[in-house]
Parts: structure tokens; sequence; C-alpha cells
């Protein structure tokens, strides 16, 4: 069965710092992976996936993370946090061989960033 | 542009009232999928559709029903609502043969009493 740890139901940073949005996933075949994040009373919107080759994936808004297969775990990263940055965060996992499309999100990580 | 769009945006009824919240995409996608949203447990997956007339569970597909007679339309039909089903509802279209990442509407926020 495929599911998806988000560790931290919140996230605190100073601007200018860099963050971690930690996640780890179990899935039986191959890990399609995805961070998407949600502004207020908004609907989610994708900022980056891993599907297959280089294990660090760069998205949108200068957020990046990195597969590591042997950890299960698909970190989001930013080297330095905005104010904007605030918002709310979901890894999800998809089993790529299969020909479905279920999918699992996590149970969300809250981001604060302090100006 | 390119949008996935729902109605209504918010919803109060009563137990029992059968009730269908609309979802359409303009951007000529197979796949689409209903996710409802609850505090501390993320998204789940209700339904999803991999093109018209075919659709699947996802992991909470109890007191649901859906359907997909064109590609565009995607509605979610619940019969007889109870008060365990007041959520935010998403609908999201997957660009599948393309990025394979989920564009999401709006959300449906909805009440049962």
């Amino acid at each position: 069965a495929q599911s998806v740890a988000q560790p931290e139901d919140q996230v605190n940073v100073a601007e200018g710092n860099p963050l971690t949005v930690k996640c780890t996933y179990s899935v039986s075949g191959n890990p399609y992976l995805f961070w998407y994040v949600q502004y207020p009373n908004r609907g989610l919107q994708f900022l980056l996936k891993y599907i297959t080759g280089d294990n660090l994936v760069k998205g949108s808004y200068g957020f990046e993370a990195e597969f590591n297969k042997s950890q299960t775990s698909f970190h989001l990263k930013k080297p330095s946090a905005l104010v904007s940055d605030s918002a709310l965060y979901f890894c999800a996992v998809r089993d790529g061989d299969t020909g479905g499309f279920k999918t699992i999100f996590g149970a969300g990580t809250r981001l604060f960033v302090k100006a | 542009e390119a949008q996935v769009t729902q109605n209504p945006r918010y919803l109060i009824t009563v137990t029992g009232k059968k009730l269908t919240v609309t979802c359409s995409q303009n951007m000529n996608h197979e796949y689409m999928s209903w996710y409802r949203q609850d505090p501390g447990l993320g998204l789940r997956q209700i339904y999803y559709s991999m093109n018209v007339e075919v659709t699947d569970k996802g992991d909470v597909p109890e007191g649901y029903k859906v359907s997909r007679k064109e590609k565009r339309n995607f509605p979610l039909i619940l019969e007889s609502p109870s008060p365990n089903q007041t959520s935010l509802y998403f609908c999201a279209s997957i660009d599948r043969w393309g990025s394979d990442t989920q564009y999401f509407g709006p959300g449906t926020r909805l009440t049962v009493l």
C-alpha cells in the first residue's frame, strides 16, 4: 500500500534562512513523487516532481527537492526563504508501475516564514 | 486561460438532500480526480477517471458517486449527504501524457447539517 508521511505539522524559519520540509514515502512500485503548495483559500499548485533521472529536481519559486531511494525520502528545500513562501505544503506519491492514477497525499506541513 | 472550475464554491445543505458538485476543465485532459481535504488528514482521493466512461475508486469512495459522460466534465454526486461529508472538496485535471501534474480547481466548501 502507498503512504506518505510529513512528520512536521509546522515549520518555522526566518526570512533569508534555508528551509526544509520533510517527506517520506512508501510505495511498492516505482515512485512518482510530487510537491504541491496551497495558499489560503486557494487550490493546490504544482511545485515540482520526480519521475526519473537526476535525484535533485528543481521547481517553481526557487524550490528544489532531493529524491533519496535508500531513505525513501523526498524533502523539499529552498536556500533562502521568503515571507511569501508561507503556505501549506503537500507531498504526494503515485505508484508509477500501475496503470491507474491513485495518488496519496501527505497530511501537509504549514510553513511560517518570519520577517 | 487553462483552468479547472468548480460549482458551487460554497454549499450548506441538510442531511439526506441529494447534491451535485460540478467540475469542468478546458485543457482536454483525459484524467480527472476528486479529493476531499480535512484538517490533519491532507487530501484523500475519492474517485478518479482515466477517460470518458472510465472511473475508479480512490481511498474514500463511500457515500459518493461520479460520472464521466464528457471529457471536460466530472461531477461529484452525494446521493444522501451526511454530516461526516462536511469537508473541502477539490477537483483536479491531470496532464497525464505531458507534464504528469495535477491542476486543481478552487475548491468547494460543503457543510452538511
